[in-house]
Protein backbone atom coordinates (compact mmCIF):
# COMPACT_ATOMS: atom_id res chain seq x y z
CA UNK A 1 0.00 0.00 0.00
CA UNK A 2 0.39 3.62 -0.15
CA UNK A 3 1.55 5.76 2.87
CA UNK A 4 2.26 9.61 2.56
CA UNK A 5 2.48 11.67 4.94
CA UNK A 6 2.53 15.79 5.66
CA UNK A 7 1.43 17.98 8.20
CA UNK A 8 -2.28 18.96 8.17
CA UNK A 9 -1.79 22.85 8.69
CA UNK A 10 1.11 25.80 8.40
CA UNK A 11 0.93 29.35 9.13
CA UNK A 12 3.13 31.99 8.09
CA UNK A 13 3.34 35.69 7.96
CA UNK A 14 3.64 37.59 4.17
CA UNK A 15 7.72 37.76 3.14
CA UNK A 16 8.67 35.06 5.17
CA UNK A 17 9.49 31.30 4.38
CA UNK A 18 7.74 27.53 4.72
CA UNK A 19 9.03 24.34 4.53
CA UNK A 20 6.30 21.39 4.00
CA UNK A 21 7.60 18.26 4.45
CA UNK A 22 6.27 15.24 3.33
CA UNK A 23 7.71 11.18 4.00
CA UNK A 24 6.17 8.39 1.70
CA UNK A 25 6.80 4.69 2.19
CA UNK A 26 5.05 3.32 -1.05
CA UNK A 27 5.79 0.33 -3.18
CA UNK A 28 8.05 1.53 -5.89
CA UNK A 29 8.95 4.76 -7.11
CA UNK A 30 9.02 6.98 -10.32
CA UNK A 31 9.18 10.01 -8.88
CA UNK A 32 7.49 12.84 -6.41
CA UNK A 33 5.16 15.94 -7.72
CA UNK A 34 3.83 18.39 -5.21
CA UNK A 35 1.07 20.79 -6.50
CA UNK A 36 -0.95 23.68 -5.34
CA UNK A 37 -4.27 23.62 -4.90
CA UNK A 38 -6.60 26.28 -4.54
CA UNK A 39 -10.46 25.38 -2.55
CA UNK A 40 -12.79 24.07 -5.09
CA UNK A 41 -10.20 24.25 -8.00
CA UNK A 42 -8.23 21.95 -9.76
CA UNK A 43 -4.54 21.06 -8.71
CA UNK A 44 -1.77 23.17 -10.51
CA UNK A 45 1.70 21.88 -11.00
CA UNK A 46 4.84 23.30 -9.21
CA UNK A 47 7.51 20.61 -9.20
CA UNK A 48 9.00 17.16 -9.74
CA UNK A 49 11.72 15.09 -8.58
CA UNK A 50 12.98 11.74 -9.18
CA UNK A 51 16.51 11.98 -8.43
CA UNK A 52 18.41 13.28 -4.88
CA UNK A 53 18.59 17.12 -4.57
CA UNK A 54 17.06 20.39 -4.59
CA UNK A 55 15.19 21.28 -7.57
CA UNK A 56 14.74 25.27 -8.08
CA UNK A 57 12.04 27.59 -9.43
CA UNK A 58 11.73 30.67 -8.48
CA UNK A 59 9.94 31.25 -5.34
CA UNK A 60 9.11 27.77 -4.70
CA UNK A 61 12.13 24.98 -4.15
CA UNK A 62 11.72 20.88 -3.65
CA UNK A 63 13.74 18.60 -2.37
CA UNK A 64 14.16 14.74 -2.44
CA UNK A 65 16.18 12.03 -0.38
CA UNK A 66 14.92 8.80 -1.89
CA UNK A 67 16.79 6.45 0.60
CA UNK A 68 15.19 8.39 3.56
CA UNK A 69 11.83 8.61 1.89
CA UNK A 70 11.13 12.24 2.11
CA UNK A 71 10.99 15.31 0.54
CA UNK A 72 9.95 19.00 1.29
CA UNK A 73 8.78 21.97 -0.69
CA UNK A 74 10.20 24.96 0.13
CA UNK A 75 8.25 28.38 -0.62
CA UNK A 76 10.04 31.42 -0.31
CA UNK A 77 9.00 35.44 -0.23
CA UNK A 78 5.48 33.97 0.59
CA UNK A 79 2.55 36.10 -0.82
CA UNK A 80 -0.95 35.68 0.25
CA UNK A 81 -1.68 34.27 -3.16
CA UNK A 82 0.40 31.16 -1.60
CA UNK A 83 -2.44 30.50 0.75
CA UNK A 84 -3.53 27.42 -0.70
CA UNK A 85 -3.14 23.77 0.24
CA UNK A 86 -0.19 21.94 -1.09
CA UNK A 87 -0.31 18.33 -2.20
CA UNK A 88 2.69 16.07 -1.89
CA UNK A 89 2.51 12.73 -4.66
CA UNK A 90 4.23 9.91 -5.29
CA UNK A 91 4.08 8.18 -8.87
CA UNK A 92 4.40 4.43 -8.48
CA UNK A 93 5.69 1.50 -10.23
CA UNK A 94 2.71 1.41 -12.36
CA UNK A 95 2.88 5.36 -12.72
CA UNK A 96 -0.06 5.60 -11.08
CA UNK A 97 -0.36 8.87 -8.44
CA UNK A 98 -0.93 8.87 -5.03
CA UNK A 99 -1.61 11.99 -2.84
CA UNK A 100 -1.18 12.72 0.52
CA UNK A 101 -3.63 14.66 2.42
CA UNK A 102 -2.92 18.25 1.57
CA UNK A 103 -0.98 20.84 3.87
CA UNK A 104 -3.03 23.78 4.38
CA UNK A 105 -0.99 27.03 4.04
CA UNK A 106 -1.84 30.37 5.78
CA UNK A 107 -0.17 33.19 4.80
CA UNK A 108 -1.14 36.55 7.26
CA UNK A 109 -0.12 39.85 6.63
CA UNK B 1 0.56 24.33 -21.20
CA UNK B 2 -1.84 21.97 -21.26
CA UNK B 3 -5.34 22.36 -20.85
CA UNK B 4 -7.88 20.06 -19.43
CA UNK B 5 -11.35 20.96 -19.26
CA UNK B 6 -14.57 19.32 -17.03
CA UNK B 7 -18.47 19.41 -17.74
CA UNK B 8 -20.51 20.44 -15.51
CA UNK B 9 -18.39 22.07 -12.95
CA UNK B 10 -21.37 21.62 -11.00
CA UNK B 11 -24.32 19.65 -10.52
CA UNK B 12 -26.78 18.61 -8.20
CA UNK B 13 -29.19 15.72 -8.77
CA UNK B 14 -31.72 13.46 -6.92
CA UNK B 15 -31.52 10.60 -5.83
CA UNK B 16 -31.45 7.43 -7.94
CA UNK B 17 -30.82 9.49 -10.86
CA UNK B 18 -27.20 9.53 -13.05
CA UNK B 19 -25.07 11.74 -13.89
CA UNK B 20 -22.28 12.04 -16.76
CA UNK B 21 -19.23 14.23 -16.50
CA UNK B 22 -17.05 15.26 -19.32
CA UNK B 23 -13.36 15.08 -19.01
CA UNK B 24 -11.43 16.78 -22.10
CA UNK B 25 -7.90 17.44 -23.18
CA UNK B 26 -8.07 20.67 -25.34
CA UNK B 27 -4.81 21.30 -26.84
CA UNK B 28 -2.86 17.77 -26.93
CA UNK B 29 -3.69 13.69 -27.56
CA UNK B 30 -4.30 12.06 -23.84
CA UNK B 31 -3.53 8.00 -23.85
CA UNK B 32 -4.47 7.84 -20.63
CA UNK B 33 -6.82 9.91 -18.29
CA UNK B 34 -7.72 9.12 -14.73
CA UNK B 35 -10.40 10.22 -11.89
CA UNK B 36 -9.90 11.01 -8.95
CA UNK B 37 -12.71 11.67 -6.26
CA UNK B 38 -11.63 14.51 -3.20
CA UNK B 39 -13.68 14.88 0.03
CA UNK B 40 -14.00 17.97 1.93
CA UNK B 41 -10.07 18.44 3.30
CA UNK B 42 -8.85 15.08 2.33
CA UNK B 43 -6.72 13.71 -0.74
CA UNK B 44 -7.48 12.82 -3.81
CA UNK B 45 -8.34 9.19 -4.51
CA UNK B 46 -7.69 7.55 -7.32
CA UNK B 47 -11.10 5.74 -8.54
CA UNK B 48 -10.15 4.62 -12.21
CA UNK B 49 -7.54 4.85 -14.91
CA UNK B 50 -9.27 5.37 -18.39
CA UNK B 51 -7.36 4.10 -21.38
CA UNK B 52 -8.40 4.99 -24.87
CA UNK B 53 -9.88 2.22 -27.00
CA UNK B 54 -9.80 -0.37 -23.61
CA UNK B 55 -12.18 -0.62 -20.43
CA UNK B 56 -10.95 1.24 -18.06
CA UNK B 57 -9.07 -0.32 -14.32
CA UNK B 58 -10.99 0.36 -11.43
CA UNK B 59 -9.00 0.59 -8.07
CA UNK B 60 -9.83 -1.36 -5.28
CA UNK B 61 -13.43 -0.26 -3.73
CA UNK B 62 -14.34 1.61 -6.25
CA UNK B 63 -17.87 -0.18 -8.44
CA UNK B 64 -17.20 -0.21 -11.89
CA UNK B 65 -21.27 -0.73 -12.52
CA UNK B 66 -22.08 2.47 -10.29
CA UNK B 67 -18.90 4.37 -11.85
CA UNK B 68 -19.25 3.55 -15.90
CA UNK B 69 -16.22 4.79 -17.35
CA UNK B 70 -15.81 5.52 -21.53
CA UNK B 71 -12.52 6.83 -23.38
CA UNK B 72 -14.38 6.97 -26.60
CA UNK B 73 -11.54 9.30 -28.28
CA UNK B 74 -7.98 10.48 -27.42
CA UNK B 75 -9.32 13.49 -26.39
CA UNK B 76 -12.12 13.07 -24.40
CA UNK B 77 -13.26 10.49 -21.26
CA UNK B 78 -16.36 10.43 -19.36
CA UNK B 79 -17.77 9.30 -15.99
CA UNK B 80 -21.58 8.51 -15.46
CA UNK B 81 -22.15 8.10 -11.89
CA UNK B 82 -25.60 6.07 -12.18
CA UNK B 83 -28.17 5.73 -9.43
CA UNK B 84 -26.50 8.21 -7.16
CA UNK B 85 -26.78 8.37 -3.70
CA UNK B 86 -26.75 11.32 -1.39
CA UNK B 87 -23.04 9.10 0.01
CA UNK B 88 -22.08 10.03 -3.61
CA UNK B 89 -22.02 13.88 -3.33
CA UNK B 90 -18.13 14.52 -3.69
CA UNK B 91 -15.71 16.81 -5.99
CA UNK B 92 -14.74 14.85 -9.17
CA UNK B 93 -11.43 15.33 -10.78
CA UNK B 94 -9.96 14.23 -14.05
CA UNK B 95 -6.19 13.79 -15.12
CA UNK B 96 -4.33 13.45 -18.45
CA UNK B 97 -1.35 12.22 -19.44
CA UNK B 98 -0.22 13.37 -22.87
CA UNK B 99 0.21 10.68 -25.53
CA UNK B 100 4.10 11.35 -26.56
CA UNK B 101 4.87 13.20 -23.07
CA UNK B 102 8.45 12.89 -22.00
CA UNK B 103 7.20 13.27 -18.28
CA UNK B 104 4.71 11.46 -16.40
CA UNK B 105 3.04 14.79 -15.89
CA UNK B 106 -0.86 14.94 -15.32
CA UNK B 107 -2.87 17.57 -15.94
CA UNK B 108 -5.97 17.99 -13.79
CA UNK B 109 -9.30 19.12 -14.82
CA UNK B 110 -11.05 21.67 -12.77
CA UNK B 111 -12.98 19.40 -11.14
CA UNK B 112 -16.87 18.62 -10.96
CA UNK B 113 -19.43 19.69 -7.74
CA UNK B 114 -21.68 16.91 -7.61
CA UNK B 115 -24.37 17.02 -4.84
CA UNK B 116 -26.85 14.58 -4.60
CA UNK B 117 -30.01 15.03 -2.68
Amino acid sequence: GQNIDQPTEMTATEGAIVQINCTYQTSGFNGLFWYQQHAGEAPTFLSYNVLDGLEEKGRFSSFLSRSKGYSYLLLKELQMKDSASYLCAVLSNDYKLSFGAGTTVTVRA
Amino acid sequence: GAVVSQHPSRVICKSGTSVKIECRSLDFQATTMFWYRQFPKKSLMLMATSNEGSKATYEQGVEKDKFLINHASLTLSTLTVTSAHPEDSSFYICSARELDGSSYEQYFGPGTRLTVT
